[in-house]
């Protein structure tokens, strides 16, 4: 079956320094999402990639979905004590509307 | 809106006993998903409902777990007999239309301990 993961698993970083996470998928998707879970809390909905090659920016967060349509990446630039959670991609099984959760990549800011 | 609702929030049971967690979603959404957190497993959807029918229930681990949605407001995931392999969080979520916008809106989410 389709299968999603995230690396790294987990990232610990220093306040003000960037971080990236990598989706990958089996199976080329029709969109990608992103969440943010914080410890304790549950998944928020970040953003949603429609397009091969499209980037999309949030203040400090950038996202990109591949050329193929199978992989993502989320850049946060200058990561703040804020950001602490885990990020999770999501994409949805072909031809139906079942979203398959990465993996996850679970972020610590060290103040 | 007061967003995804869940009840109850914590629940411990013992070994064999039935559980039901309760959801309620977003006004006027046309999907509802019930997903299962665990550190092992990460989030796995269980079932998903369109208008109330279910559509997709491959991810239902066993016999023990069944999922109803009598009407657009009020969905229900019962497990019976409950097992502590059965303890994580669970999570229901809903879509305003599962087309060009996709986005779902998580409940707080049930912790469920099965001891």
């Amino acid at each position: 079956g389709q299968q999603v993961m995230q690396i790294p698993q987990y990232q610990h970083v220093q306040e003000g320094e960037d971080f990236t996470t990598y989706c990958n998928s089996s199976t080329t998707l029709s969109n990608i999402q992103w969440y943010k879970q914080r410890p304790g809390g549950h998944p928020v909905f970040l953003i949603q990639l429609v397009k091969s090659g499209e980037v999309k920016k949030q203040k400090r967060l950038t996202f990109q979905f591949g050329e193929a349509k199978k992989n993502s990446s989320l850049h946060i630039t200058a990561t703040q004590t804020t950001d602490v959670g885990t990020y999770f991609c999501a994409g949805p099984t072909s031809g139906t509307y079942k979203y398959i959760f990465g993996t996850g990549t679970r972020l610590k800011v060290l103040a | 809106d007061a967003g995804v609702i869940q009840s109850p929030r914590h629940e411990v049971t013992e070994m064999g006993q039935e559980v039901t967690l309760r959801c309620k979603p977003i006004s006027g959404h046309d999907y509802l998903f019930w997903y299962r957190q665990t550190m092992m497993r990460g989030l796995e959807l269980l079932i998903y409902f369109n208008n109330n029918v279910p559509i997709d229930d491959s991810g239902m681990p066993e016999d023990r777990f069944s999922a109803k949605m009598p009407n657009a407001s009020f969905s229900t995931l019962k497990i019976q007999p409950s097992e502590p392999r059965d303890s994580a969080v669970y999570f229901c979520a809903s879509s305003l239309d599962v087309g060009k916008n996709t986005e779902a809106f998580f409940g707080q989410g049930t912790r469920l301990t099965v001891v």
